[in-house]
């Protein structure tokens, strides 16, 4: 493979339940993100790693996590899901050498609370 | 802080049509602009980008110049066709490796 996959493509959830969703990129990029897009509001930055063993939080990181273990895998997790966390998450990677540099994009999935 | 400003979407335009997207931007220092587009079911993927003034960025016939005077960096094509039909997003990113992204504009082109 070559680029970023997510996984599950999409989800229904019940609300209170757990959620880990995956992203794993193959490009050995420094940096990750973890994006909900909604309509209306565009791209929303949750949580984001400059590096394996480091992470951030974005503009939205209330009620998810995440983590970084390793250079390759990001996921992110609904502790207890809301029906408000229903959206399209996005996840991507960029080199991360300091600034000005593209993301690239996985496929999304697309997350339903009940 | 850091800001982006797109026109709102939907647009229509019939294929072989000119298009500008415009988009306005408010950030500290010399940013990166960018221009990313969504097709249908997919994520976004890069379209073209510009990291100093005057660079133009271009594109599968789509272009952008940043223009800092007026800190815009409008998307133009000069005829559209039906598979350019989806949504566009203008951003900037700064030192920090973070983007900033506008809403999105949806572009419909009708055949």
């Amino acid at each position: 493979i070559a680029g970023i996959t997510q996984a599950p493509t999409s989800q229904i959830l019940a609300a209170g339940r757990r959620m880990t969703l995956r992203c794993t990129q193959d490009m050995r990029h420094n940096a990750m993100y973890w994006y909900r897009q909604d309509l209306g509001l565009g791209l929303r930055l949750i949580h984001y790693s400059n590096t394996a063993g480091t992470t951030g939080k974005g503009e939205v990181p209330d009620g998810y996590s995440v983590s970084r273990a390793n250079t390759d895998d990001f996921p992110l997790t609904l502790a207890s899901a809301v029906p408000s966390q229903t959206s399209v998450y996005f996840c991507a990677s960029s080199t991360g050498r300091g600034g000005f540099n593209e993301q690239f994009f996985g496929p999304g999935t697309r997350l339903t609370v009940l | 802080g850091d800001s982006v400003t797109q026109m709102e979407g939907p647009v229509t335009l019939s294929e072989e049509a000119c298009l500008t997207i415009n988009c306005t931007y408010t950030a500290t220092g010399y940013p990166s602009l960018f221009w990313y587009v969504q097709y249908p079911g997919e994520g976004l993927q890069l379209l073209l980008k510009a990291t100093k003034a005057d660079d133009k960025g271009s594109n599968k016939g789509f272009e952008a110049t940043y223009r800092k005077e007026t800190t815009s960096f409008h998307l133009e094509k000069g005829s559209v066709q039906v598979s350019d039909s989806a949504v566009y997003f203008c951003a900037l990113s700064n030192r920090d490796d973070k983007i900033i992204f506008g809403k999105g504009t949806r572009l419909h082109i009708l055949p």
